[in-house]
């Protein structure tokens, strides 16, 4: 899987737009973002993943570049929860019963202040 | 999304003993993955674990110090044996469900502390 590279950390005024940058100029075409985080004590919770296009759910929204060798989640209104370690990770297509794991790296500390 | 239940969700366990870690899944799912999270640190695969066949384990990770079983496809156990203070971590089981994507979920993790 190729590697990613993030920002150390960030900070973010609650209520307003987080942007998440993430740098996987390595690529291959089968290759899909994952977008995971992990707050403090808990488990790692899966929040987004996409191809080539753009994805929104219901948590964030995930933009990635034409050449897809960067993409960037975005947490819409971010709020003091939202404090946690984003962790992107490139991951092979997923197929039945691949067993394709998520290899993290050290993730971006977002952190959202009043 | 899969609901992931490991249970001890925390323990103090004493150096030399070991401690079996239990993961139960509300879903039927193929793939089953054992991490490791040290203090501080990100997150490492300790092994993958198939229904019906042996572990694979990543390097540095070897059967004798983590026993794996996954007996059906809903539960898989780690054990880690003979604890020093350096297997202190929280370790995270994790399933790779067979709908949504294969997306790959994770318990909430075990925190362990050898002492």
């Amino acid at each position: 899987d190729a590697k990613t590279t993030q920002p150390t950390s960030m900070d973010c005024a609650e209520g307003r737009a987080a942007n998440l940058p993430c740098n996987h100029s390595t690529i291959s075409g089968n290759e899909y973002v994952y977008w995971y985080r992990q707050i403090h004590s808990q488990g790692p919770q899966y929040i987004i993943h996409g191809l080539k296009n753009n994805e929104t759910n219901e948590m964030a929204s995930l933009i990635i570049t034409e050449d897809r060798k960067s993409s960037t989640l975005i947490l819409p209104h971010a709020t003091l929860r939202d404090t946690a370690v984003y962790y992107c990770i490139v991951r092979v297509a997923p197929t039945i019963h691949a067993g394709n794991m998520l290899t993290f790296g050290g993730g971006t500390r977002l952190m959202v202040k009043p | 999304s899969a609901v992931i239940s490991q249970k001890p969700s925390r323990d103090i366990c004493q150096r030399g003993t070991s401690l079996t870690i239990q993961c139960q899944v509300d879903s039927q799912v193929t793939m089953m993955f054992w991490y490791r999270q040290q203090p501080g640190q990100s997150l490492t695969l300790i092994a993958t674990a198939n229904q019906g066949s042996e572990a694979t384990y990543e390097s540095g990770f070897v059967i004798d110090k983590f026993p794996i079983s996954r007996p059906n496809l809903t539960f898989s156990t780690l054990t880690v044996s003979n604890m020093s203070p350096e297997d202190s971590s929280i370790y995270l089981c994790s399933v790779e469900t067979d709908y949504s994507g294969n997306t790959i979920y994770f318990g909430e993790g075990s925190w362990l502390t050898v002492v």
